[in-house]
């Protein structure tokens, strides 16, 4: 079965601390691929990052970096020095190899930060 | 490069009623998938098309169905609407079918049932 849990239903920080949203995963594919989507209030999703199960090298854009680590299953997302403009839902998904498999997503944490 | 189009993007039906929406995905892509986004039960997976085919199917019931046209822009459609159906309906587009593909959403459809 494939499954993605964010356990953080809504989390709200001051502006410029760090925050850390989780994700754990659950698949029995030895090939996958994971994604993090953020959903600003206008609604559109939108693509931040996708990870394949053989790169578990952490990632870091600016801002946002994400720990991907097999052993736990889980692919965490880190906001440093978090902004208004973080605020948001973001969705952590998965997503088989194999052509044909469909995406599993999260329920999404709530992220608000206050000035 | 234009992005993941739906029409319309609000609409608001009566019981009983069926509607229609459709989706124009970002240009080359093959793949469209549609979702639907309730504040219960999150993102569900409603249904995958490429290349015209269906390939993949949510748990949903039959009420809901979905067409791709050559040209890869899809509709969904609803019949027999319920009050339930009220939902946020996404449209997602991606280059391919494998699961590497990264899908890119519109902005949603947001129906309300009466």
């Amino acid at each position: 079965a494939q499954k993605v849990t964010q356990a953080q239903t809504e989390i709200s920080v001051v502006e410029k601390e760090d925050v850390t949203l989780d994700c754990v995963y659950e698949t029995r594919d030895t090939t996958y691929y994971l994604f993090w989507y953020k959903q600003p209030p206008s609604g559109e999703l939108v693509f931040l990052i996708r990870r394949n199960s053989f790169d578990e090298q952490n990632e870091i854009s600016g801002r946002y970096s994400w720990n991907f680590q097999k052993s736990t299953s889980s692919f965490n997302f880190t906001i440093t020095a978090s902004q208004v403009v973080d605020s948001a839902v973001y969705f952590c998904a998965l997503r088989g190899g194999n052509t044909g498999n469909q995406f599993y997503f999260g329920t999404g944490t709530s992220l608000t930060v206050i000035p | 490069k234009a992005g993941v189009t739906q029409t319309p993007r609000y609409l608001i039906k009566t019981r009983g009623q069926q509607v229609t929406l459709s989706c124009s995905p970002i240009s080359g892509h093959r793949s469209v998938s549609w979702y639907q986004q309730t504040p219960g039960q999150g993102l569900q997976f409603l249904f995958e098309y490429f290349s015209e085919t269906q390939r993949n199917k949510g748990n949903f019931p039959g009420r809901f169905s979905g067409r791709q046209f050559s040209n890869s822009r899809s509709e969904m459609n609803v019949s027999t609407l319920e009050l339930g159906d009220s939902a946020l309906y996404l449209c997602a587009s991606s280059f391919g079918q494998g699961g590497h593909n990264e899908q890119f959403f519109g902005p949603g459809t947001r129906l309300t049932v009466l």
